[in-house]
Formats: structure tokens, C-alpha cells, sequence
């Protein structure tokens, strides 16, 4: 089974700060790749897909890189309805998720 | 627009059935572009993705789980279904819903989830 890994784990911020949150592969998914936003309480939300391609109405100020094992996902400008919990899922082989990243307000 | 609704009991004793079945209002239900996936997520933990059907039935499963795992589709209804088999508190989770834009793709759209307890 491919492993999916995120770090980091916690990541503290501020309003209008660039974070970049990292998403590492046990093996190439090629461009399998997509990163979802969780709020407490509420389902996750498709930000990116393909990698890098941004899913119809999330703002710009997201965006996807990478390809084979290595991803980032990098927001820009840092707004107060960002603080949430990032997860990024593969889906060359089923569908793993990471195990999440927390950002939170510093 | 697609809407997406789980439902099922909310507490299932140790090695019984946990059953959830999921409503879909969207004419997609018919397109064989789409499966539908199950996710669950462990009150406090991360996102574990279960299996994926299209209307047709054919499915995929995380391999951990089929052993235990039926999935089903009745197209008339709109629905798709989740069946666990002798299920244990490690089994406790919110149990999501999703378009897949399969199969074993990305998750565009999700329900609202529906917490399961697996309790005595």
C-alpha cells in the first residue's frame, strides 16, 4: 500500500503569512495528488486536484506543486478562514489519505 | 449540485453489522464518470478512505477492510450502501460519503458524515 506522509504535523501562522505544507509519497503517484481543507466539525473540502490544478471556486491564494513522491501546497496571504486542518490524498492506487496538517493561528 | 446524505444508526454493539447507506440527489448518479466513496475519519483522527462504487457496482475496497467490507448501489433509490462486519470500537468514526470522479479519483463533493459508535 502507498504511505502518505505530512509535515509538518502542527504549523503556527499569522493573518497574511505564505505556509507551505509538504505531502511526501512511499513511492511515484505521478500527478495522483489532491489536497483537501477540514474545519472541526464539517466534511473535508476539495481545494486542488492532479496535483496542481485549484477546484472551481477556492481562491488563487492556493496553489499545488510537485509530481512522483514529493507535493506542496502553498497558501498565499494567509487569511482568517485558512486556519484548518490540510490533508493531501493520493489516488494512483485506491485512495490514501496523509495524516494531516493543523494550521493555526500564532 | 450535488447533495449527499448518510444515514444509519448511530450505535452498533461489537462484532455486529454496521450498516450506512448514502442518498444522492444529482442526476451524476447515472453517469458512469462517477463512483461514489466511503471515508471515515476516528473521533480526534485523520481521513481514511474505505472503498468507491460506481451505479453499476463495480467497487474498490481498502484492501485492511474487504475482508469485512460489502458495498452496494440500488439505482432506483439514488442510494449506496456500506455494510462492516463484526465491527470493534476501532471501528467508531464519522463515516462519510463522496463523488468520486473515479474510479479511485478525487473527492469533489461530500455529505455531512454520520457518526458510528461501536459500543456494548
Amino acid at each position: 500500500d502507498i504511505q502518505m506522509t505530512q509535515s509538518p504535523s502542527t504549523l503556527s501562522a499569522s493573518v497574511g503569512d505564505t505556509v507551505t505544507l509538504t505531502c511526501r509519497a512511499s513511492q511515484s503517484i505521478n500527478y495522483w495528488l489532491a489536497w483537501y481543507q477540514q474545519k472541526p466539525g464539517k466534511a473535508p473540502k476539495l481545494l486542488i486536484y492532479d496535483a496542481s490544478i485549484l477546484q472551481s471556486g477556492v481562491p488563487s491564494r492556493f496553489s499545488g506543486s510537485g509530481s512522483g513522491t514529493e507535493f506542496t501546497l502553498t497558501i498565499t496571504s494567509l487569511q482568517p478562514d485558512d486556519f484548518a486542518t490540510y490533508y493531501c490524498q493520493q489516488y494512483n492506487t485506491d485512495g490514501t489519505f496523509g495524516q494531516g496538517t493543523k494550521v493555526e493561528i500564532k | 449540485q450535488v447533495h449527499l446524505q448518510e444515514s444509519g444508526p448511530g450505535l452498533v454493539k461489537p462484532s455486529e453489522t454496521l450498516s450506512l447507506t448514502c442518498t444522492v440527489s444529482s442526476d451524476s448518479f447515472n453517469n458512469t464518470e462517477f463512483y461514489w466513496a466511503w471515508i471515515r475519519q476516528p473521533p480526534g483522527k485523520g481521513l481514511e478512505w474505505i472503498g468507491s462504487i460506481s451505479y453499476i457496482g463495480k467497487s474498490y475496497k481498502q484492501s485492511s477492510l474487504k475482508s469485512r467490507l460489502t458495498m452496494s448501489v440500488d439505482r432506483s433509490m439514488k442510494q449506496v450502501s456500506l455494510s462492516l462486519r463484526s465491527v470493534t470500537a476501532a471501528d467508531t468514526a464519522v463515516y462519510y460519503c463522496a463523488r468520486d470522479r473515479g474510479p479511485g479519483n478525487r473527492l469533489d463533493s461530500w455529505g455531512q458524515g454520520a457518526l458510528v459508535t461501536v459500543s456494548s
